[in-house]
């Protein structure tokens, strides 16, 4: 299964400010995943990122709030803007299909806004 | 839509314990299920999957059935070592999305 890098790993940012999360993989990937897990809750998915397009939003979730890139299979960012507290949480990028590994998860950006 | 729904934890086990975490769902069609693990501090893993009724998913001494008459995906492990604390995750696959359960925190003490 794909091994996908995560950066960074945590972070403490004051609140009104942004923080771009980078996801790498070994291997080219056709979708990639964004997660958001809020303490103590379960994992919600934000956005599909297919490179090419632009990324397709579940609901409660918009571009101008977490913006993300897709500039090629390998490499994906998403940016949490104007980041207030509730935004505290951890942040997974994943890849894969349900058909041969099930989904690889990366390690998780552990953002806390203060 | 479609939902999972997990026993609520935390769950205390002593070791060598016999551990059951209930799974169902509910769901149009037959999706595939999934349990995933997230020990402290980590990203989640995959543990097993089952893509069909009455498929077993197993790994590392873990098991889980998918029972459709029940919709439900139960994970079980006869002997549980205090290396298996962490988080646990039970997940349906339909539609090009993964929907989790709310995770059940195992917790085993020596």
């Amino acid at each position: 299964s794909a091994v996908i890098s995560q950066k960074p790993s945590r972070d403490i940012c004051q609140r009104g400010t942004s923080l771009t999360i980078q996801c790498q993989v070994d291997s080219q990937v056709t979708m990639m995943f964004w997660y958001r897990q809020q303490p103590g809750q379960s994992l919600t998915l934000i956005a599909t990122a297919n490179q090419g397009s632009e990324a397709t939003y579940e609901s409660g979730f918009v571009i101008d709030k977490f913006p993300i890139s897709r500039p090629n299979l390998t490499f994906s960012t998403l940016t949490v803007s104007n980041m207030s507290p509730e935004d505290s949480s951890i942040y997974l990028c994943s890849v894969g299909g349900w058909n041969n590994y099930g989904y690889t998860f990366g390690s998780g950006t552990r953002l806390t806004v203060v | 839509g479609d939902s999972v729904t997990q026993m609520e934890g935390p769950v205390t086990l002593s070791e060598e314990a016999f551990l059951t975490i209930n799974c169902t769902y509910t769901a149009t069609g037959y999706p595939s299920l999934f349990w995933y693990v997230q020990y402290p501090g980590e990203g989640l893993q995959l543990l097993l999957k089952a893509t069909k009724a009455d498929d077993k998913g197993s790994n590392k001494g873990f098991e889980a059935t998918y029972r459709k008459e029940t919709t439900s995906f139960h994970l079980e492990k006869g002997s549980v070592q205090v290396s298996d604390s962490a988080v646990y995750f039970c997940a349906l696959y339909q539609g090009g999305k993964l929907i989790f359960g709310q995770g059940t925190e195992l917790s085993v003490k020596p």
